[in-house]
């Protein structure tokens, strides 16, 4: 089955603090990941995604993520958090069935929480 | 911004009403998609159009009435929706369909209340 986990419904990290933000996926063949942001009443921000190469992919505002096929992980990472990371995390993987299509599976989400 | 834009940002309507999101991409993309995202729940893809031509329907209730009249412009009609149908409407365009690494570029949705 193709799929995507987060499984944490919410992370708390306070400012200054390296924060991660978890992901596993389930997919056929190599994957094609992908993380966005959402901020509050905001559509979905692109942060990055990894499709070949290096396991260690950077995005913006200092994010990266590190992909472990042997773990099936794609965790998301910030070596210093700011308040202004406190938003939703949404963890995606290209949908492999069905031939070559742009289609996503979303994860359900890690609401970020930065404390000053 | 992402160069996706979606009109209105906010809509309340009665369950007998009529009314219509817009999404208007300024990208230069060829595919363009209809999201739904709900609380506690991952987003469900609604629609695809690739070069106009519809290629996904996701089991939409026929409620929702989706058109692309060129590649740049989206829309979503709703006609008696029900208040479960409450939700953020999302609209995202990507380069193309089939190409798997393509990145998916969101609007800020509209945010939809049905009375």
């Amino acid at each position: 089955a193709q799929s995507v986990a987060q499984p944490e419904d919410q992370v708390n990290v306070a400012e200054g603090n390296p924060l991660t933000v978890k992901c596993t996926y389930s997919v056929s063949g190599n994957p094609y990941l992908f993380w966005y942001v959402q901020y509050p009443n905001r559509g979905l921000q692109f942060l990055l995604k990894y499709i070949t190469g290096d396991n260690l992919v950077k995005g913006s505002y200092g994010f990266e993520a590190e992909f472990n096929k042997s773990q099936t992980s794609f965790h998301l990472k910030k070596p210093s958090a700011l308040v202004s990371d406190s938003a939703l995390y949404f963890c995606a993987v290209r949908d492999m069935r069905g031939g070559a299509t742009n289609k996503l599976i979303f994860g359900t989400g890690t609401l970020l929480a930065v404390q000053p | 911004e992402t160069g996706v834009t979606q009109t209105p940002r906010h809509l309340v309507m009665g369950m007998t009403n009529k009314k219509s999101l817009k999404c208007e991409q300024h990208l230069g993309h060829n595919a363009m998609y209809w999201y739904k995202q709900s609380a506690k729940k991952p987003l469900e893809l609604m629609f695809v159009y690739s070069l106009e031509e519809r290629v996904e329907n996701n089991s939409v209730p026929s409620r929702f009435s989706p058109e692309c009249p060129n590649s740049s412009h989206l829309f979503l009609h709703l006609h008696t929706l029900q208040p479960e149908d409450s939700a953020l409407y999302l609209c995202a365009s990507s380069q193309d369909w089939g190409g798997r690494t393509d990145t998916q570029y969101f609007g800020p949705g509209t945010r939809l209340t049905v009375l």
